[in-house]
């Protein structure tokens, strides 16, 4: 139980194109989700928290024009990064609590590794 | 502001030899702090979630433990497959926020 299922796992774009990153609750209601964002080596940064039906908040310094995240429904959010450009790359992760904080914690997707040419 | 800080950076042991990570936090509201594993390109495992100070939990050679300001992993014996990236994070009533610190990156020799 609880697992978070994230799409695509890598993908290469264009300078200037669009990406869109999908997270979906297969077992549970993800009521919350926690997108991150990780440089090689480097810990887990939080980008922003996302509620199902509101507008996501934002932590300082991540533009929310360049990484729209929608929160459309309790199983599925999803990150767009807008107008790529190579400092975007990176591996970005999203997490969400899938129920008991015991057994499962906040259950983490499998990332996405975004190589912007 | 919420803080959660890991030492050391980076750790080699040799295989057997034990050791313990530190990970100390300044959490508004701390409503459990967590263990995890993370392989390189891969996402975190769930390791542990403590909630209050005293609180102790194992895993096979891995044993977490919460004081007020401070959590450690113990690696008791570790084998090579151990080698991994260990995060701390810890998630804020307060902020409703789930935050990590830096990571330590324990490499095991066979």
């Amino acid at each position: 139980g609880a697992v978070v299922s994230q799409h695509p796992s890598w993908v290469i774009c264009k300078s200037g194109t669009s990406v869109k990153i999908e997270c979906r609750s297969l077992d549970f209601q993800a009521t919350t989700m926690f997108w991150y964002r990780q440089f090689p080596k480097q810990s887990l940064m939080l980008m922003a928290t996302s509620n199902e039906g509101s507008k996501a908040t934002y932590e300082q310094g991540v533009e929310k024009d360049k990484f729209l995240i929608n929160h459309a429904s309790l199983t599925l959010s999803t990150l767009t990064v807008t107008s790529a450009h190579p400092e975007d790359s990176s591996f970005y992760i999203c997490s969400a609590r899938g129920g008991l904080l015991d057994r499962y914690g906040y259950t983490f997707g499998s990332g996405t590794r975004l190589t912007v040419v | 502001e919420d803080q959660v800080t890991q030492s050391p950076e980076a750790l080699r042991l040799q295989e057997g030899e034990s050791s313990s990570l530190n990970c100390s936090y300044t959490v508004s509201g701390l409503r459990g702090l967590f263990w995890y594993r993370q392989d390189p390109g891969k996402g975190p495992e769930f390791l542990f979630t403590l909630y209050s100070a005293g609180e102790e939990k194992e895993k096979e050679r891995l044993k977490a433990t919460l004081t007020k300001k401070e959590s450690f992993l113990h690696i008791t014996a570790p084998k090579p497959e151990d080698s991994a990236t260990y995060l701390c994070g810890g998630f804020g009533s307060n902020t409703g926020k789930l935050i990590f610190g830096q990571g330590t990156t324990l490499q095991v020799k066979p």
